[in-house]
């Protein structure tokens, strides 16, 4: 079945650093590809999506490039504040009738003064 | 613009008790989920539903019960509580598979 795969975290940082936070997926046909930010105490919300190969997602900084090839969608981040501290989940949509939406386990990122 | 609602925010229920969470969304959003999120980990999905009379079963549906009888509403049901659904309960939209999720808060359901 469909399945997204992330990195374990935490994930610890300075701030200032850069930030990778990597995402591999299994599916069938073309998926669409979301990362979603977690804040203490609050649901998910959208952060950046792509919905086709090649397409960049960006948002706040944040970008990831959905590579059909390696079936990745790797979360960057050139400069990450104390601000980014959260869990960031990877996610795909189904496309096969489904329309399920699947998440990864989510990985905590945690940003240091 | 409300979005997502979820009630209650909280809940302590004892072994065997029932009740149902609910969730309402005013985006005319036809898919519709349920999930779980248990402690460091990852988000489960219980059941989805793709419209109105649709419900289909996700990865952990096992003492939980859903229906679809509108498209705003999508009440999740727990019929005999165990301590294993002590979790929080995040319940989401979506208008098509490529657009937006959107969370409610959550419910925070503890089973003792």
């Amino acid at each position: 079945g469909n399945s997204v795969t992330q990195m374990e975290g935490p994930v610890t940082l300075s701030e200032e650093a850069f930030l990778t936070i990597n995402c591999t997926y299994t599916a069938t046909g073309y998926p669409s590809l979301f990362w979603y930010v977690q804040y203490p105490g609050e649901g998910l919300q959208l952060l950046l999506k792509a919905t086709k190969a090649d397409d960049k997602g960006s948002n706040k900084g944040f970008e990831a490039t959905y590579r059909k090839e390696t079936t990745s969608f790797h979360l960057e981040k050139g400069s990450v504040q104390v601000s980014d501290s959260a869990v960031y989940f990877c996610a795909l949509s189904d496309r096969s009738g489904t329309d399920k939406l699947i998440f990864g386990t989510g990985t905590r990122l945690q940003v240091f003064p | 613009n409300a979005g997502v609602t979820q009630t209650p925010k909280f809940r302590i229920l004892k072994i065997g008790q029932s009740m149902t969470l609910q969730c309402a969304q005013d985006m005319n959003h036809n898919y519709m989920y349920w999930y779980r999120q248990d402690p460091g980990m990852g988000l489960k999905l219980i059941y989805y539903s793709v419209g109105a009379g649709i419900t289909d079963k996700g990865e952990v549906p096992n003492g939980y019960n859903v229906s679809r009888s509108t498209t705003e509403d999508f009440p999740l049901r727990l019929e005999l509580a165990a301590p294993s659904q002590t979790s929080v309960y995040f319940c989401a939209s979506t208008g098509t598979e490529n657009t937006e999720a959107f969370f409610g808060q959550g419910t925070r359901l503890t089973v003792v």
